[in-house]
């Protein structure tokens, strides 16, 4: 089974400023697919951003933008002019062709006044 | 358009009783998956099924644990004789194909006392 890493359980970026979440995913598969999803303290999983593997070009959605390296199998998320209502549990999921969806173990990110 | 339906919302249960979580899907989505998240973790795949198939339950313990997605009606998954290591949240997601994101429900919280 695919896995997904995220080396960091807690991040913390300064109003306006910009953060960036680390992902990594184990994959023998070409074909996939890579999402961020945030989960505030309301317990809603809400989708942030999306990346199809056949896709070059990195995802882009107002302030949050992805960095994928799929040689690398990373798959980072920007997220610009960080605002209050961004603090969050953010998790990163790997979909595979098989339509099997596997998270990684979430970083917290606190964004300070 | 209704989105991703789970009831209960909170259940409580004594050791050993049985606990039923129900999710209904969006509409027209024949892919659902059952996710367990504990306090401050990530979520953990337990199951994945299309309508009446079970097609990856490699997260799911082996006892007391059953899932099913009927031709008709919502998908249900089955803990037996609950023990307080199943208390956690539960959550439910669906998609209509691969390239789609899930959308989640609420989740159930259950706790086993």
């Amino acid at each position: 089974a695919q896995t997904v890493t995220q080396s960091q359980p807690e991040m913390s970026v300064q109003e306006a400023e910009t953060v960036t979440l680390s992902c990594t995913y184990d994959t023998s598969e070409s074909d996939y697919y890579l999402f961020w999803y945030k989960q505030p303290p309301s317990r809603q999983m809400i989708l942030v951003i999306r990346q199809e593997a056949y896709k070059q070009q990195n995802a882009t959605e107002n302030r949050f933008s992805v960095n994928f390296q799929k040689a690398a199998k990373s798959f980072s998320l920007k997220i610009s002019d960080s605002q209050l209502g961004d603090a969050a549990m953010y998790f990163c999921a790997y979909r595979s062709n098989n339509n099997d969806m596997r998270f990684g173990a979430g970083t917290r990110l606190t964004v300070k006044p | 358009n209704a989105g991703v339906m789970q009831n209960p919302r909170h259940l409580v249960r004594r050791r050993g009783q049985e606990a039923r979580l129900r999710c209904s899907p969006v509409k027209g989505h024949s892919h659902v998956y059952w996710y367990r998240q504990l306090p401050e973790e990530g979520l953990k795949f337990m199951v994945y099924l299309q309508k009446e198939n079970i097609i990856d339950e490699s997260g799911m313990p082996k006892e007391r644990f059953s899932a099913e997605f009927p031709k008709e009606g919502p998908s249900i998954l089955r803990i037996q004789q609950v023990v307080r290591g199943d208390s956690a949240a539960y959550f439910c997601a669906s998609s209509p194909r691969q390239e789609s994101p899930l959308h989640f429900g609420n989740g159930t919280r259950l706790t086993v006392t």
